[in-house]
């Protein structure tokens, strides 16, 4: 089974403070992304890698960053979060081209106060 | 722009009922076509990836269909479960973009 793990299921931070989400897949996929679920908004991309080092911006990167050093691991950085910042965030991986099925970790919650 | 428009927005049927939801995309550059369940608490899982004209896919009680030329795909549940209550989203990928666009989802109830 494939498996997509992020660090955190619930999180908690101050306005300001430096935040690191964390998502490892365990399948070796060459693509991997990082959403935030809004009610009414759907799924929008922050940030995507197809290789190691690569990233590329999606529809909203505005105060995030990514960091890609190993396959495994796609990281999403926070630099200085805000109250607007809080959401649910999904990562997630494929193989390959968008042809083939993404595998979606377990979501974290981040509220910041 | 490229949208992904998903209808109903929401949707309450009784056990055993069977019901459809609809997905609209660009019909140009047409690149793939993906369903997804997401459940409440839970990660949103695949349940379909179609990528031809005509294509027709099927899991158990739950089908899809998919008309590239002219930008739509219907799933269907044939027989519904309360356990199919979820968020059945759809998103399309242009040939030209390594992004996948998402629909906003239909949330079905499935009553007992």
């Amino acid at each position: 089974d494939v498996k997509v793990t992020q660090s955190s299921r619930y999180l908690v931070k101050r306005t300001g403070e430096k935040v690191f989400l964390e998502c490892v897949q365990d399948m070796d996929h060459e693509n991997m992304f990082w959403y935030r679920q809004d009610p009414g908004l759907g799924l929008r991309l922050i940030y995507f890698s197809y290789d190691v080092k690569m990233k590329e911006k999606g529809d909203i990167p505005e105060g995030y960053s990514v960091s890609r050093e190993k396959k495994e691991r796609f990281s999403l950085i926070l630099e200085s979060a805000s109250t607007n910042q809080t959401s649910m965030y999904l990562c997630a991986s494929a193989a390959g081209p968008l042809n083939t099925e993404a595998f979606f970790g377990q979501g974290t919650r981040l509220t910041v106060v | 722009i490229l949208n992904v428009e998903q209808s109903p927005q929401s949707l309450h049927v009784q056990e055993g009922d069977s019901t459809n939801f609809t997905c609209s995309f660009p019909s140009s550059n047409f690149y793939a076509l993906h369903w997804y369940r997401w459940e409440t608490a839970k990660s949103p899982e695949a349940l379909f990836v179609m990528t031809l004209n005509g294509d027709e896919k099927k899991k158990g009680r739950i089908s899809a269909t998919l008309n590239t030329k002219e930008g739509y795909s219907y799933l269907y549940i044939k027989g519904s479960q309360p356990e199919d209550s979820a968020t059945y989203l759809c998103a399309f990928s242009a040939g030209n973009n390594r992004k996948l666009i998402w629909g906003l989802g239909t949330s079905l109830a499935v009553n007992p």
